[in-house]
């Protein structure tokens, strides 16, 4: 596995409160992105990072926002929990933008419950 | 829209039999076109690229341009190739290069 962790592996938390999710990786690699999956929506990219201190929206950001401070960091920010943000997320990174010999490289997810 | 579909949420066979997972993709420039898979207890990793065209573990995958599909397809379904199989296109939206994923397709293979 390449080296990506994620921590927390395994979250319960209450409506409204905040949550952060961190990925590490010791790849050097310049892009890191944040998923969640869902039953019946497949993978869904929610923030990316192209840089330190680099990031942009994905398709799904409404209620979560990420920090990349340094290059093997990129956090996952629950602001405030809702139930709807009950999921599995994965970070992943990869050497370049997503491209046809750009392999996207997975991190084992957390799972996350908003009670 | 950039869009991939996956219309089987599950498909289960026999061990032996052929399979084939179908993925269609809507996108308006020229598509790169990926499969990714995950088995029980291991993360997320490719599987095969269309510009690869090459076998992966059996499978293999043709872009049909005209189709707008990428289906993986196996001669002969093994125990070991249950998993969750996610069909995936590689494109600019909104002015940067992003994965798009499809539903996924659980596959199982009975013995």
């Amino acid at each position: 596995d390449a080296g990506i962790t994620q921590s927390p592996r395994h979250k319960v938390t209450e409506t409204g409160t905040p949550v952060t999710l961190r990925c590490h990786q010791t790849e050097n690699h310049r892009y890191m992105y944040w998923y969640r999956q869902d039953p019946g929506h497949g993978l869904r990219l929610i923030h990316y990072s192209y840089g330190v201190k680099d990031t942009d929206k994905g398709e799904v950001s409404d209620g979560y926002s990420v920090s990349r401070s340094k290059t093997e960091d990129f956090l996952l920010t629950l602001e405030s929990a809702t139930s709807s943000q009950t999921s599995v997320y994965f970070c992943a990174i990869s050497e370049s933008a997503a491209g046809v010999y750009n392999e996207q490289f997975f991190g084992p997810g957390t799972r996350l419950t908003v009670l | 829209a950039q869009r991939v579909t996956q219309p089987e949420k599950l498909l289960s066979v026999f061990k032996g039999a052929p399979v084939e997972l179908k993925c269609n993709y809507s996108y308006s420039g020229s598509p790169e076109l990926f499969w990714y898979v995950q088995y029980s207890r291991q993360r997320l990793q490719l599987l095969l690229r269309h510009i690869s065209r090459e076998s992966i573990k059996g499978f293999t995958a043709d872009l049909n341009k005209g189709e707008t599909s990428f289906h993986l397809k196996k001669p002969f379904a093994q125990e070991e190739d249950s998993a969750m199989y996610y069909c995936a296109l590689s494109g600019v939206i909104q002015g940067a290069q992003k994965l798009v994923f499809g539903q996924g397709t659980r596959l199982t293979i009975n013995p």
